[in-house]
């Protein structure tokens, strides 16, 4: 079975611009974590998606945004990029959303911004 | 706060030498407990899981931990590392009952030496 695929894999963008990821889950999985990780916070909990819901979201501004396709596939935006939005994003698949379930990791996408 | 610690940025070790990377954690109600590893410039690959049962859990590539409810600790050991060992690993603690209440730890960088 596939894994967790993100794309792009890297990208450079300028403040002020937007930026839109992408995650492909593990097939049958329905929900989808994603995570922003930098050396000073650590990793960070953004958002999580079941069945095209928002079923919960971390302490970040309204400029993350994210959104989940039938398919299970999903997007996460980021507008009006800061210097500090510069970090590794994590999406994260798990087949179910049980406290027990298990996410699986894609290996993310390193968002610089200039 | 809900809280998990991993006391020990770095861990160095020399190859064939039993390893452990140490997890404490603050958290309400029998949490779940994960390890993950991360190689540079991937994701999180998951390495293994306490749910219930045996306080030791036997994971992925050798690895083993030992849950210590008194102590609330989650040790990450291997008998014998390896070269290919070296990477950063992260402790991750769940409320039993809420799957978007996931805690990691900051990290530990393990080097295992020739």
């Amino acid at each position: 079975k596939a894994g967790v695929t993100q794309t792009p894999r890297y990208l450079i963008k300028t403040r002020g611009q937007q930026v839109t990821l992408s995650c492909s889950p593990i097939s049958g999985h329905r929900s989808v974590s994603w995570y922003q990780q930098t050396p000073g916070q650590g990793l960070q909990f953004l958002f999580e998606y079941f069945s095209e819901t928002q079923r919960n979201k971390g302490n970040f501004p309204g400029r993350f945004s994210g959104r989940q396709f039938s398919n299970s596939r999903s997007e996460m935006n980021v507008s009006t990029l800061e210097l500090g939005d510069s970090a590794l994003y994590l999406c994260a698949s798990s087949l179910a959303a049980t406290a027990q379930e298990t996410q699986y990791f894609g290996p993310g996408t390193r968002l610089l911004v200039l | 706060a809900q809280s998990v610690a991993q006391p020990e940025d770095q861990v160095n070790v020399a190859e064939g030498n039993p390893l452990t990377v140490k997890c404490t954690y603050s958290v309400s109600g029998n949490p779940y407990l994960f390890w993950y590893v991360q190689y540079p410039n991937r994701g999180l690959q998951f390495l293994l899981k306490y749910i219930t049962g045996d306080n030791l859990v036997k994971g992925s590539y050798g690895f083993e931990a030992e849950f210590n409810k008194s102590q609330t600790s989650f040790h990450l050991k291997k008998p014998s590392a390896l070269v290919s060992d070296s990477a950063l690993y992260f402790c991750a603690v769940r409320e039993r009952n809420n799957f978007n209440k996931f805690y990691f730890g900051s990290g530990t960088k393990l080097n295992v030496k020739p």
